[in-house]
């Protein structure tokens, strides 16, 4: 059962733009929220949290949304660049050691 | 700072064949410590995590096992290979629970197996 939903397979925007990608979770004990960026053959890299405690977090050009009502979450990236093109996983944790990621979203920035 | 290693960063084996691989993390202390397997088109699976020298939770079943025997050594192994053991596996730690920034988890550069 995926409790960490990306419905969007793949995005594409264009450079300068704005790059939203979404999250859906079903667990309600899930009290903090990650982003990470992963580039092929290689392992993932941190980008963003938040804790369910807050509904916005800011970091530099990436900001993430916490819907807790929803139970949804997302990633905006303003601009978008080239260098962003990668594949995005949504994460969640329940407060124990267990991290439950999303399938991914390829997103492509085009120049 | 602290740096996590994986190696080999490519392996193909046979089918029957045993399987190592290793995991190593540097810069920090009593991490906790995780397996994945990302299989093609898919997410992240979380095989085994570790809080301390040997204990060792597993979290899906299946023919890989993993043993931590030093506080920063992570390592995965299988006795005979499947074909559907391929796949890429990553490694990551994070800090141990109680510190700051304990959710957050930091992912090796992770090794792609192939099994034939």
């Amino acid at each position: 059962d995926q409790q960490v939903k990306q419905n969007s397979p793949s995005l594409s925007v264009q450079e300068g733009r704005i790059s939203i990608l979404n999250c859906d979770y079903t667990n309600s004990m899930f009290d903090y929220f990650l982003w990470y960026k992963k580039y092929p053959a290689e392992g993932p890299t941190f980008l963003i949290s938040i804790s369910s405690i807050k509904d916005k977090n800011e970091d530099g050009r990436f900001t993430v949304f916490l819907n807790k009502s929803a139970k949804h979450l997302s990633l905006h990236i303003v601009p978008s660049q080239p260098g962003d093109s990668a594949v995005y996983f949504c994460a969640a944790s329940p407060g124990a050691n267990n991290l439950f990621f999303g399938t991914g979203t390829r997103l492509t920035v085009i120049p | 700072s602290q740096t996590i290693h994986q190696w080999p960063a490519t392996l193909v084996q046979p089918v029957g064949s045993p399987l190592s691989l290793e995991c190593t993390v540097e810069g920090t202390s009593n991490p906790n410590l995780y397996w994945y397997r990302q299989a093609a088109g898919r997410g992240l699976q979380l095989l085994f995590y570790s809080v301390g020298i040997g204990q060792i939770s597993s979290e899906v079943p299946q023919n890989l096992s993993a043993s931590r025997p030093q506080d920063r050594q992570f390592i995965l192994s299988s006795k005979k290979l499947l074909l559907s053991d391929s796949g890429f596996y990553l490694c990551a730690w994070s800090p141990p629970v109680g510190r700051n920034r304990a959710y957050e988890q930091y992912f090796g550069p992770g090794t792609r197996l192939t099994v034939t």
